[in-house]
């Protein structure tokens, strides 16, 4: 079975800052990477997924992510926040042959004026 | 666009009581899922449908009961609701079991029991 780590579980970072939001994962398969934002009272909308080829992968909203195979990690950063992208962030991974999908604990980024 | 649909936002509910929460999907999707979101616990899965009528436990279905009896609805209830069931509940949609497809989430219900 898998299991996703979110190191941080909130991440306070000024407006127009770069942000790095932390996630590994352990699986004895290989796997499918996601990250999921969630907007207060709302559900979750997908920002990006890695399935294979290229690990750096481009989301949504100027998200990206980086698969990283050796260290176990997708990632996730921008390189410039704005105040909209106060919210949760969940990362998620589920294995090739879809037995089980697992989301981590969430990280909550606030983005300050 | 896809659309999950979620029967209510904010639900109030009393100690023993048998609660349904109802969740419609609009896209055709063969697979349904019903999570619980803590703080700090990130979604736990509760049940998740394969098919209509088809129902398999998830990690946390102790004091939860479904139903799929049409593809588009899936309702989860609470037979006996408890405070500790006091949580906000998410439903999601896939296309079909394959693992690299993204899960569609509704707005989600927050539940309080009194």
């Amino acid at each position: 079975a898998q299991s996703v780590t979110q190191l941080d579980s909130q991440v306070p970072v000024f407006e127009e800052a770069p942000v790095e939001l932390r996630c590994n994962y352990s699986s004895s398969v290989s796997v499918y990477l996601f990250w999921y934002v969630q907007y207060p009272n709302q559900g979750l909308q997908l920002l990006l997924k890695y399935l294979s080829g290229s690990t750096l992968v481009k989301g949504i909203n100027g998200f990206e992510a980086e698969f990283n195979k050796s260290q176990t990690s997708f990632h996730l950063r921008k390189p410039s926040v704005h105040i909209s992208d106060t919210a949760e962030y969940f990362c998620a991974v589920s294995d090739i042959d879809g037995q089980n999908f697992v989301f981590g604990p969430g990280t909550r980024l606030s983005v300050l004026p | 666009d896809v659309k999950v649909t979620q029967s209510s936002r904010y639900l109030v509910k009393r100690t023993g009581e048998k609660v349904f929460l109802e969740c419609v999907q609009d896209m055709d999707h063969e697979n349904m899922f019903w999570y619980r979101q803590d703080p700090g616990l990130g979604l736990r899965l509760i049940y998740f449908s394969y098919d209509v009528k088809m129902k398999e436990k998830g990690d946390i279905p102790e004091g939860y009961s479904v139903s799929r009896e049409k593809k588009e609805r899936f309702s989860l209830i609470l037979e006996s609701a408890s405070t500790n069931q006091t949580s906000m509940y998410l439903c999601a949609s896939t296309l079909r079991k394959i693992s690299n497809q993204p899960q569609h989430f509704g707005d989600g219900t927050r539940l309080s029991i009194l």
